[in-house]
């Protein structure tokens, strides 16, 4: 069974701070792994998806990379803002299509 | 734009009542649709995949009988929670997946919250 584990839980930046936010997992036979954006009470806003195949996907101020072999993956978000504020949840879609969750980081960018 | 709509956002409604959380895809069609489940502050659980034409897939743990799926069409499924009672209260998700397109990102819904006094 695939487990994800995000860290930290909670990470609290002034702005204008790089974000580093780390992900990882443990059957790194994995399809695609695909960064959200939650905000409290919402749902979910896809930001990347890398294939299993990438090493790394850039939107924006956003770059997310992937280490299949060592099951980890990086969102980096530069010059944070407070905007930026939310919870980043990682998911990883194995094989069988289904998508495992992380629990999540909660960011809060300080103005 | 939503491509995933859920529908109702927000439900209390009193124990032993069931209860019916819609999700449409908006502008394309989806084979395959996805239900979650949130509890506070922690990550979202696949309860079941939902298959157009088909019974659903439950996973390990989620009562069929109490977690009703419906997938009647290539645009809309629905989850019907019967009768409810106070732990079913959570925040319950969708997600659809175009036809045709496996290595896409899955589309999700906005959420309902359920609260069952």
């Amino acid at each position: 069974k695939q487990e994800v584990t995000q860290i930290p839980a909670a990470l609290s930046v002034p702005e204008g701070e790089n974000l580093v936010l780390n992900c990882s997992f443990t059957d790194s036979a994995i399809y695609n792994l695909q960064w959200f954006r939650q905000d409290p009470g919402k749902g979910l806003t896809s930001l990347l998806l890398i294939q299993s195949s990438q090493r790394e996907q850039t939107s924006g101020r956003l770059n997310a990379s992937l280490d299949k072999s060592s099951g980890r993956s990086t969102l980096y978000i530069a010059a944070s803002q407070p905007g930026d504020s939310a919870t980043y949840l990682c998911a990883v879609r194995s094989n069988d299509y289904k998508l495992s969750f992380g629990a999540g980081t909660t960011v809060t960018v300080r103005a | 734009g939503a491509v995933v709509s859920q529908h109702p956002s927000w439900v209390i409604c009193k124990s032993g009542t069931s209860v019916k959380i819609e999700c449409r895809s908006l502008d394309f069609q989806a084979t395959t649709m996805f239900w979650y489940r949130q509890f506070p502050k922690q990550s979202l659980m696949l309860m079941a995949t939902s298959n157009e034409g088909s019974k659903a897939t439950y996973e390990q743990g989620v009562e069929k009988d109490k977690f009703l799926i419906n997938h009647a069409s290539l645009t809309l499924s629905t989850l019907t929670v019967t009768s409810a009672h106070p732990e079913d209260s959570s925040f319950y998700i969708c997600s659809a997946r175009r036809q045709g397109q496996s290595n896409q990102p899955q589309h999700f819904g906005d959420g309902t919250r359920l609260s069952i006094l």
